[in-house]
């Protein structure tokens, strides 16, 4: 059974580097493709970014400049640094499992998801 | 990039169908995947590309696409079904990923 664990600081201060690790249990990440979600208080899903075990990142646009995700194989893990931080930023982050098809992207497996504040 | 519209709420009564839609360009070219997220708990994946539904989700959710619209269908909707309900889609001119607004449904 697969499973996603998110772990990090649940409060950053504003202007800081909210930074989170993903440990992946019962699969290889050597496979697939490994995502970040986040969900602020009330709102929508938000996609942050993907990887794929060799490196190979996308992010989206609107945070681009200050996310980076990387990926740890020999841990399997993978993780989310997110910089400059505002109170914004304040959501629930999830990690996720992506399969991306041709002509549809899904999610399929989920972590628990954990919650961060930016706030001094 | 591309934006994908949802119905802000939807209410069914019990026992009956329910039609939640997502709207967006990028749906012409591309599936919408369905997520349930239920309060406090972390979305799951109810239906993805073409109507395909991962093991223990029930045959009651379907979907559909039609033109830049598409679907999840909840055919006899139980009080269980009660959540939020989220597309996502490929971007219509990138490989980024996107996200509807979110359709809450309540049943009656």
């Amino acid at each position: 059974q697969v499973q996603l664990l998110e772990s990090g600081p649940g409060l950053v201060k504003p202007s800081e580097t909210l930074s989170l690790t993903c440990t992946v249990s019962g699969d290889s990440i050597s496979s697939y493709f490994w995502s970040w979600i986040r969900q602020p208080p009330g709102k929508a899903l938000e996609w942050i970014g993907y990887i794929y075990y060799t490196g190979r990142t996308n992010y989206n646009p609107s945070l681009k400049s200050r996310v980076t995700i990387s990926v740890d194989t020999s841990k399997n893990q993978f993780s989310l640094k997110l910089s400059s931080v505002t109170a914004a930023d304040t959501a629930v982050y999830y990690c996720a499992r992506s399969k991306m098809y041709l002509t549809a992207y899904a999610f399929d497996i989920w972590g628990q998801g954990t919650m961060v504040t930016v706030s001094s | 990039s591309s934006e994908l519209t949802q119905d802000p709420a939807v209410s069914v009564a019990l026992g009956q169908t329910v039609r939640i839609t997502c709207q967006g360009d990028s749906l012409r070219n591309y599936y919408a995947s369905w997520y349930q997220q239920k309060p406090g708990q972390a979305p799951v994946l109810v239906i993805y590309a073409k109507n395909n539904r991962p093991s223990g989700i029930p045959d009651r959710f379907s979907c559909s696409r039609s033109g830049n619209t598409a679907s999840l269908t909840i055919t006899g909707a139980q009080a269980e079904d009660e959540a939020d309900y989220y597309c996502n889609s490929r971007d219509n001119s990138s490989n980024h990923v996107v996200f509807g607004g979110g359709t809450k449904l309540t049943v009656l």
